[in-house]
């Protein structure tokens, strides 16, 4: 069974470029997570929908960060503009509400420079 | 709100010493919680969990937890650590809900082992 898959791995862009991370959930799954890791704040939960509907995006920076879940199999994560300091590893997971047990994907390392 | 707390931030150790890394949570409800590991350049993977039941779980790789409900606690144990243990090492707690709303992470302990 395939895990969550998340493209790009690797993301190198200019300051001011709009950024699209891509998420597939495991089939099956209807609560699914984007995680930001950083050296400074460790891991932080940017939003989280159950059933394609954001829930919480509390942890969503600012306005400049944005999450959509057209559909069961696939959400993504946009920045538009990217700065310098989003730089971080993102990371896509999931979840079954009654597996109680979250799956992560091998992460999306973004740069801007 | 849910709070994780990780005493260690770095710990290095020889190879066959035991091991114990520390974790707390802040929450007034009931809770489950994880240990997970990411290895150098990869992702997060779960190591083991609780939910209920015997408050000692063992996990994958000879980890095992002792959930002290007393002291907010989910410590992080094994009797013999190996080199191929190097890696980062988080706690994590949901409420007992289960994974729908999400993981709150501690800090992590970056865990080092000398050949």
């Amino acid at each position: 069974d395939a895990g969550v898959i998340q493209s790009p791995r690797h993301e190198v862009t200019e300051m001011g470029q709009e950024v699209t991370l891509r998420c597939k959930p495991i089939s099956g799954h209807n609560s699914l997570f984007w995680y930001r890791q950083t050296m400074m704040r460790g891991l932080e939960l940017l939003i989280y929908f159950n059933n394609n509907v954001p829930i919480d995006d509390s942890g969503m920076p600012e306005d400049r960060f944005s999450a959509k879940m057209p559909n069961a199999s696939f959400s993504t994560l946009k920045i538009q503009p990217s700065e310098p300091r989003d730089s971080a590893v993102y990371f896509c997971a999931s979840s079954s509400t009654d597996g109680n047990t979250i799956y992560f994907g091998e992460g999306s390392w973004l740069t801007v420079v | 709100a849910q709070s994780v707390s990780q005493h260690n931030h770095h710990v290095i150790l020889s190879e066959a010493a035991s091991l114990e890394l520390g974790c707390n949570y802040s929450y007034g409800g009931t809770v489950n919680l994880f240990w997970y590991v990411q290895y150098p350049g990869q992702h997060l993977q779960l190591l083991l969990k609780y939910f209920s039941g015997d408050p000692l779980v063992k996990g994958i790789k000879g980890f095992e937890a002792e959930f002290i409900k007393s002291k907010f606690s989910f410590n992080l144990r094994k009797p013999s650590v190996q080199w191929s243990d190097t890696a980062e090492y988080f706690c994590a707690v949901t409420s007992s809900g289960g994974g729908a709303d999400g993981l709150t992470f501690g800090k992590g302990t970056h865990l080092i082992i000398q050949p």
